[in-house]
């Protein structure tokens, strides 16, 4: 069964201070491991889309990361604007079902 | 706005009522889906609409009825819910089924079942 793990559940960080959030997964035939933001009260936003490890791919201060196992999101240097929950998901299988399996998020809060 | 538009944002509905959720979306994209997020569980797919026709159902009771008029529209009706139903509801499109370009999320629907 197709699963994904994110920790920690929760983070605080002061300004500047750099940290990394962690998304586990298990799938049959990783077709993509998506990054979205979710802001209170929204609908999550994306930010990115890995399809093979080794792969990363940069945003401003994130930085996302792949492996067969686990995906990074590192924060560089946050600012209090990066206050969110951030989600990790992944589509697998042989098909293309347009199912995507969502961790259930690491909330990121960031002092001034 | 996000480009996908839901309304109404928040709705209270008793235990014997029927409502519906709209989502509407003028991006151009082919497929729709419906997602339901409760509070400390991850986004839970519902359904999934490819060029207006289901294709996937996630095992969802049938107290939920969706409807797909077009590519543009989606609707969730919603009828005899229990109070474990509420819950965001949110509407996503993509260009394509399974985009990975990613998802364009609505803002949701907040539901309370009383």
């Amino acid at each position: 069964e197709d699963q994904v793990t994110q920790s920690p559940e929760a983070l605080r960080l002061q300004e500047g201070e750099s940290s990394s959030l962690n998304c586990s997964y298990t799938v049959s035939g990783l077709r993509g491991l998506f990054w979205y933001r979710q802001d209170p009260g929204k609908g999550p936003e994306f930010l990115f889309t890995l399809y093979s490890a080794g792969e990363e791919k940069e945003k401003e201060r994130l930085k996302a990361t792949l492996t067969k196992k686990e995906s990074f999101l590192h924060i560089t240097a946050p600012k209090p604007e990066d206050s969110a929950t951030y989600l990790c998901a992944v589509q697998g299988g042989s098909g293309n079902t347009g199912k995507l399996i969502f961790g259930q998020g690491t909330t990121l809060q960031v002092k001034p | 706005e996000t480009g996908v538009t839901q309304t109404p944002r928040h709705l209270v509905m008793g235990m014997t009522n029927k409502k519906s959720l709209k989502c509407e979306q003028h991006l151009g994209h082919n497929a729709m889906y419906w997602y339901k997020q409760s509070a400390k569980k991850p986004l839970e797919l519902m359904f999934v609409y490819n060029f207006k026709e289901q294709t996937e159902n996630n095992s969802v009771p049938s107290r939920f009825s969706p409807e797909c008029p077009n590519s543009s529209h989606l609707f969730l009706h919603l009828h005899t819910l229990q109070p474990e139903d509420s819950a965001l509801y949110l509407c996503a499109s993509s260009q394509e089924l399974g985009d990975s370009y990613g998802y364009t999320f609505g803002s949701g629907t907040r539901l309370t079942v009383v």
